[in-house]
């Protein structure tokens, strides 16, 4: 299986901050990678997916990039309704496998 | 826009049958594949399996001798079915949907505890 970890596991930061997550793949998934964001007793809210493309209606402060092995989630301008878990998922090869998670909490 | 609802039993017996089904509404269930995932404390965040419109099916190795996943096209539904399940099964379990590689529209997950 592809082993999927993120950094950091949590961060605290202000309204309008600059957040970026890291998501590694322990092996090339090229660009099979999507992003989600949790809230508690909510289902995973797709963001992203093949790594950069944003899903409808997502909020353009969000945005991913990255190839191969290292990836990145960047949210601009943080609001407060970006307090939440966010997930990464490779869709490379099966079975298909979840990061930890990073949870981002705001000051 | 599609929306999916699983429905089932909230607690199971060891050893025994999980059984949980996801109706779909909004969209045809043609041309999309429909999986099955659940989140653990212990695990996090688990691909179980999927099943195309048309029947295909894959499963993840870690459960699959005790997987299966059906479709009813006709019902608008998919199912879950997870043998011998022991205390390590508990989990909320989501049903979602999307391409081969990506989950675009997700239940909101049912709690399935496994206890005497």
């Amino acid at each position: 299986d592809i082993q999927m970890t993120q950094s950091p596991s949590s961060v605290s930061a202000s309204v309008g901050d600059r957040v970026t997550i890291t998501c590694r793949a322990s092996q090339g998934i090229s660009n099979w990678l999507a992003w989600y964001q949790q809230k508690p007793g909510k289902a995973p809210k797709p963001l992203i997916y093949a790594a950069s493309s944003l899903q409808s209606g997502v909020p353009s402060r969000f945005s991913g990039s990255g190839s191969g092995t290292d990836f990145t989630l960047t949210i601009n301008s943080l609001q407060p309704e970006d307090s939440a878990t966010y997930y990464c998922q490779q869709a490379n090869s099966f079975p298909f496998t979840f990061g930890p998670g990073t949870k981002v909490d705001i000051k | 826009q599609v929306q999916l609802q699983e429905s089932g039993p909230g607690l199971v017996k060891p050893s025994e049958t999980l059984s949980l089904t996801c109706t779909v509404s909004g969209d045809s269930m043609t041309n999309h594949y429909w999986a099955w995932i659940r989140q653990s404390p212990g695990i996090g965040l688990e691909w179980i399996g999927y099943i195309y419109y048309r029947g295909s099916t894959n499963y993840n190795p870690s459960l699959k001798r005790r997987v299966t996943i059906s479709i009813d096209t006709s019902k608008d539904q998919f199912s879950l079915s997870l043998t011998s399940v022991t205390e390590a099964d508990t989990a909320v379990y989501y049903c979602a949907t999307g391409t081969q590689n990506r989950f675009d529209y997700w239940g909101q997950g049912t709690l399935v505890t496994v206890s005497a």
